[in-house]
């Protein structure tokens, strides 16, 4: 059974860096094939792709944040860690993981998200 | 970046009724087109993969067809629990897109 679970902190404050934990079970990324991306979403709006990282440690990132976004994983702990840096409130959103089904390049299982507020 | 067109953004429905949404990509993208379904407060859910196939476990008055730019969804017969909103999302190249959503409300 595949799951993935977002964890970080719920409010942050503008300037400072964002660090989320995806933290997953069912699967391996030490598997060929397998991925995991971070999507997110800010309240009322559409879902946005930030990033993606490679069984084989191949490292992607949205084109408009790619600067500020830094992707890694953890195998031994089954876990996967994106930092963003300098915080806006326009990056307040719930913030997910998933998995992608690799050979059809879809993402077939998700967390349930985790919200992010940037506020002072 | 391939950007993604849903229409319409929005639609009124009622139970039974035939619903289509399409999504089209700024260039081709082959058939690397995934459909999903999220509820309030909820994670999306795969619907389709692969422009035209189905996940395992989803209704089969769900089907997606289209190839190259211009994709649909079409649900057969909607049903309660299909109000929701609607999301594509291509895998052709990185960064991966999604449209801009399609919600499907109670007429």
């Amino acid at each position: 059974q595949v799951t993935l679970r977002e964890s970080g902190p719920a409010l942050v404050k503008p300037t400072q860096t964002l660090t989320l934990t995806c933290t997953f079970s069912g699967f391996s990324l030490s598997t060929s094939g397998m991925c995991v991306s971070w999507i997110r979403q800010p309240p009322g709006k559409a879902l946005e792709w930030l990033a993606r990282i490679d069984w084989d440690d191949d490292k992607y990132y949205s084109t408009s944040l790619k600067t500020r976004l830094t992707i890694s994983k953890d195998t031994s702990k089954d876990q996967v860690v994106l930092t963003m840096t300098n915080m806006d409130p326009v990056d307040t959103a719930t913030y997910y993981c998933a998995r992608i089904k690799a050979s059809a390049a879809t993402f077939d299982y998700w967390g349930q998200g985790t919200l992010v507020t940037v506020s002072s | 970046d391939i950007q993604m067109t849903q229409s319409p953004s929005s639609l009124s429905a009622s139970v039974g009724d035939r619903v289509t949404i399409t999504c089209r990509a700024s260039q081709s993208i082959s058939n690397y087109l995934n459909w999903y379904q999220q509820k309030p407060a909820k994670a999306p859910k795969l619907l389709i993969y692969a422009a035209s196939s189905l996940q395992s476990g989803v209704p089969s008055r769900f089907s997606g067809s289209g190839s190259g730019t211009d994709f649909t969804l079409t649900i057969s017969s909607l049903q309660p629990e299909d109000f929701a909103t609607y999301y594509c999302q291509q895998s052709y190249s990185t960064p991966w897109t999604f449209g801009q959503g399609t919600k499907v409300e109670i007429k």
